[in-house]
């Protein structure tokens, strides 16, 4: 069955940065799009970016772009999430989620993992 | 970038109930517009795509209609397991709804 595990969550200083990592696991990693999703606590959902199937091509929101960035490593079946400059106000639940193949929806879901910026 | 709206922001309805969300979109998203639950402490749950499209697995009593800007959710008879936070996205671009909280009457 389908399994995304988010990991590299934690405490950081406003100004630091932080990877996170999404292992995929139960489907052809390799082709599907993957996108990474957040909610701060007791907030909504916001989309952040999404990674085309091979890597060649990436779209961020513009609360992230020039922040964060993208990537995945298709021979390890995972992918990641480059944050630097964190601010607080980018604390939340980081959630990568798969893409359907043929349709742009985001069809199973990580746990998420908690990125806390705080002095 | 698009805006997408929901309303009402919180429902209160007791099981058996009809239930119906909105939602709007800020410029014309043809039927790109999917419907996801979540409930606390959990990853949201694809519901429905296309606008109308039931994901496998999604009871039947949930259902999607609308194209454009409008769109509506909904569930024919409200069971104990719906009560849940409800979101819309729409995947031109991906921007989501604020969501709409389903709780008991």
């Amino acid at each position: 069955q389908v399994q995304l595990v988010e990991s590299g969550g934690g405490v950081v200083q406003p100004g630091r940065s932080l990877r996170l990592s999404c292992a995929a696991s139960g489907f052809t990693f390799s082709s599907c799009g993957m996108h990474w999703v957040r909610q701060a606590p007791g907030k909504g959902l916001e989309w952040l970016t999404i990674i085309s199937y091979d890597g060649s091509s990436a779209y961020y929101a513009g609360s992230v772009k020039g922040r964060f960035t993208v990537s995945r490593d298709n021979s390890k079946n995972t992918l990641y999430l480059q944050m630097n400059g964190l601010r607080p106000e980018d604390t939340a639940m980081y959630y990568c989620a798969k893409q359907k193949t043929i349709v742009a929806v985001t069809d199973y879901w990580g746990h998420g993992t908690l990125v806390t910026v705080s002095s | 970038d698009i805006q997408m709206t929901q309303s009402p922001s919180t429902l209160s309805a007791s099981v058996g109930d009809r239930v119906t969300i909105t939602c709007r979109a800020s410029q014309s998203i043809s039927r790109w517009l999917a419907w996801y639950q979540q409930k606390p402490g959990k990853a949201p749950k694809l519901l429905i795509y296309g606008a109308s499209t039931l994901e496998s697995g999604v009871p039947s009593r949930f259902s999607g209609s609308g194209s454009g800007t409008e769109f509506t959710l909904t569930i024919s008879s409200l069971q104990p397991d719906d009560f849940a936070t409800y979101y819309c996205q729409q995947y031109n671009s991906y921007s989501f709804g604020p969501g709409t909280k389903v709780d008991v009457k």
